[in-house]
């Protein structure tokens, strides 16, 4: 069985930072497209970030450019999402997604794996 | 803005069928260059998002043939056939934003069945 496990969420001040993890199992990690994803409460989704099979592209929204760093762990078959400078308006439920996308890296596939998502509110 | 635009929502009797647009502007889902793929997912109030259609009008095992997927030029549309209950949810649809060099989401679609 294919699953994505999220943890790291938690409360933050702003400008504090957080660490996100995701692991994996029930698929070849290493093979894959791997992104996250996050929706703020009662929101719409948004593309957070996407990393390719051999991390040799790394991609950002606008939004988090400059403060998010995506990495893996293709040996740990683990997925990383480190948060600097986080900002009230990064409080959501963010989500670890497997592409549909093999051995690439253009983020265009699509999405067919998600984990069910690590709470993150950002507050004073 | 989001670049992506769909109907905020839509509503049918069971049994009825439901249509779902997403229409992108440049740079999404077709610019002078390229055409991109549209996916769509389904999201169950309080449950993560599910694929339900990848590549404008491929569906992943186990989606019920109910659900359909079609795109031409700037436009793509999902049909839901034979509505149903458990059909109750939002809909968005992703593409490819070649500026932004990701994924972009529509604003979602909440479909609720009378």
């Amino acid at each position: 069985e294919v699953q994505l496990v999220e943890s790291g969420g938690g409360l933050a001040q702003p400008g504090r930072s957080l660490r996100l993890s995701c692991v994996v199992s029930g698929f070849s990690f290493d093979d894959y497209v791997m992104h996250w994803v996050r929706q703020a409460p009662g929101k719409g989704l948004e593309w957070v970030s996407g990393i390719s099979w051999n991390s040799g592209r790394v991609g950002y929204a606008a939004s988090v450019k400059g403060r998010f760093s995506m990495s893996r762990d293709n040996a740990k078959k683990s997925l990383y999402l480190q948060m600097n400078s986080l900002r009230v308006e990064d409080t959501a439920i963010y989500y670890c997604v497997k592409d549909i996308g093999y051995r690439t890296s253009s983020f265009s596939y699509g999405m067919d794996v998600w984990g069910q998502g690590t709470t993150v509110t950002v507050s004073s | 803005q989001s670049v992506l635009t769909q109907p905020p929502s839509v509503s049918g009797a069971p049994g009825q069928r439901v249509t779902i647009s997403c229409t992108g502007r440049s740079p999404s889902i077709e610019t002078n260059y390229d055409n991109y793929d549209v996916h769509w997912y389904q999201q169950l109030p309080g449950a993560a998002p599910r694929l339900l259609i990848y590549g404008n009008s491929n569906r992943p095992s186990g989606v019920p043939d109910r659900f359909s997927g079609s795109k031409s030029g700037t436009s793509a549309s999902l049909d839901i056939t034979g509505l149903q209950a458990e059909d109750e949810a939002d809909y968005y649809c992703q593409s490819y934003d070649s500026t932004l060099g990701g994924y972009i989401f529509g604003p979602g679609t909440k479909v609720t069945v009378l």
